[in-house]
């Protein structure tokens, strides 16, 4: 079974720039989810995705940070300006239903912004 | 913040030795889980227990959940070189993940 794919894997872009990510996630996985882990910390959840519809974006920085899953299987997320302190590791996770909470992440984007 | 906290922050063994660490967390849950991270690589799932047990097992692992305290606690048995990593706990309520900060492990051989 193939796993969470994500790219880039790494990215470095000048503050003000746009940056995009993209996830796609295990086949069959109805939750797909994307966490930001900055440095030291542990990951905080930005969007929850149950088909195509939000289930949580309450912590996602609406006046910056957009995602969108169309057709209810990959995904983008995307940062419009990026600041510094966007500098982090994006990791997406699926899951087969929201219900089951264990999740699949992939290996993450790691995003520099100078 | 939410965000639940992993005790200690850092912890150093000898290969064979015992790792304990512990998290706690602030709301709610259904379930708590336990994850694994290797340095620049995603999350690895390990173990998951729900609110109403106590003990889980899982091979080398040992998990604990007191409720009333909030708390968890992670066993890794005889430690070897591969578990260095950093491990995290996460609780789930209705629709919330909440990840804590994480406990970096190293297994000295």
């Amino acid at each position: 079974e193939a796993g969470v794919a994500q790219s880039p894997r790494y990215k470095i872009i000048e503050k003000r720039q746009s940056v995009a990510f993209w996830c796609n996630p295990i086949s069959g996985h109805a939750t797909l989810y994307w966490y930001q882990q900055i440095l030291g910390q542990g990951p905080k959840l930005l969007i929850q995705f149950q088909n195509n519809g939000v289930v949580d974006d309450s912590q996602l920085p609406k006046d910056r940070f957009s995602a969108e899953r169309l057709k209810g299987v990959d995904s983008t997320l995307k940062i419009q300006p990026a600041k510094l302190e966007d500098s982090a590791v994006y990791l997406c996770a699926s899951s087969p239903a929201v219900s089951t909470d264990t999740q699949y992440f992939g290996p993450g984007t790691r995003l520099t912004v100078l | 913040s939410q965000q639940g906290e992993e005790d200690p922050q850092a912890l150093s063994i000898q290969e064979g030795e015992n790792a304990t660490m512990n998290c706690s967390y602030k709301t709610s849950i259904n379930n708590l889980q336990w994850y694994r991270q290797n340095s620049g690589r995603g999350l690895v799932h390990l173990i998951l227990i729900r609110s109403n047990e106590r003990e889980k097992h899982s091979g080398r692992l040992r998990v604990t959940l007191d409720t009333s305290k909030k708390s968890s606690s992670l066993l890794i048995t005889a430690s070897r070189a591969a578990d260095t990593a950093s491990y995290f706990c996460q609780g789930s309520g209705t629709y919330k993940y909440i990840f804590g900060t994480g406990t970096r492990l190293k297994v000295l051989a």
